[in-house]
């Protein structure tokens, strides 16, 4: 079955330092990833998104993320927070002839001043 | 172009009451989805319209739920009667008609319910 493990449940990051997020998926199939951030009060928005090329991808406010298939990861980078960026952070892969996405359970990234 | 709204932002309700929350999708939007979160645990997909039919409601608990989407446009989520396990925020994202993984979903900010 299809699954995605966020093994961090929280992660406290000073300002300005780097971050990274771990992100594992168990799929048969090529995978679709996807990574999404809520802030306070919003809703889920896109960072960025996987599907087949270029291993490495760039996605919104400075995140990028990089598949490893060996592995089964799509982890989540930053080279130097802001506060802004606290929020919780989702990792995702899309399943399913009908486009469901298999969430994993966030992670709640913490920056310190 | 306005975003997903939901509507209530959180409900309290007691056990064994009904309570209906409503998604508006972003205007053009074939496929509506619900998805859930129950604290602390993963979100979870519930059911995925397009237009005004369920395309897959494999997600949805059980019975006591029940999605409707009249019209193609909004669409609200039933459950009656609610109980204590149905606590969580319960997401609805939209996407345009052409669909697939490039078909990105734009998600509301959630509805928290808590029963009580």
């Amino acid at each position: 079955a299809q699954s995605v493990t966020q093994p961090d449940i929280h992660i406290t990051v000073s300002e300005g330092a780097s971050l990274e997020l771990r992100c594992n998926y168990s799929y048969g199939a090529t995978p679709y990833l996807f990574w999404y951030v809520q802030s306070p009060g919003q809703g889920l928005q896109l960072l960025l998104k996987y599907f087949s090329g270029d291993t490495l991808v760039q996605g919104i406010k400075g995140f990028e993320a990089e598949f490893k298939r060996s592995q089964s990861s799509f982890n989540l980078r930053k080279p130097s927070v802001h506060w802004s960026d606290a929020a919780e952070y989702f990792c995702a892969v899309g399943a399913g002839s009908n486009y469901q996405l298999i969430w994993g359970a966030g992670t709640k990234l913490i920056i310190k001043p | 172009e306005a975003g997903v709204t939901q509507f209530p932002s959180h409900s309290v309700i007691e056990k064994g009451q009904t309570v209906t929350l409503r998604c508006d999708p972003i205007s053009g939007h074939d496929n509506l989805y619900w998805y859930r979160r129950v604290m602390g645990k993963e979100i979870k997909f519930l059911l995925h319209f397009v237009k005004e039919s369920k395309q897959d409601e494999s997600g949805m608990p059980n019975n006591r739920f029940l999605a409707e989407r009249t019209g193609g446009t909004y669409s609200t989520l039933k459950v009656q009667p609610a109980e204590l396990e149905d606590s969580g925020v319960y997401f609805c994202a939209s996407s345009r008609g052409q669909g697939g993984w490039l078909g990105e979903q734009y998600f509301g900010p959630g509805t928290r319910l808590t029963v009580t």
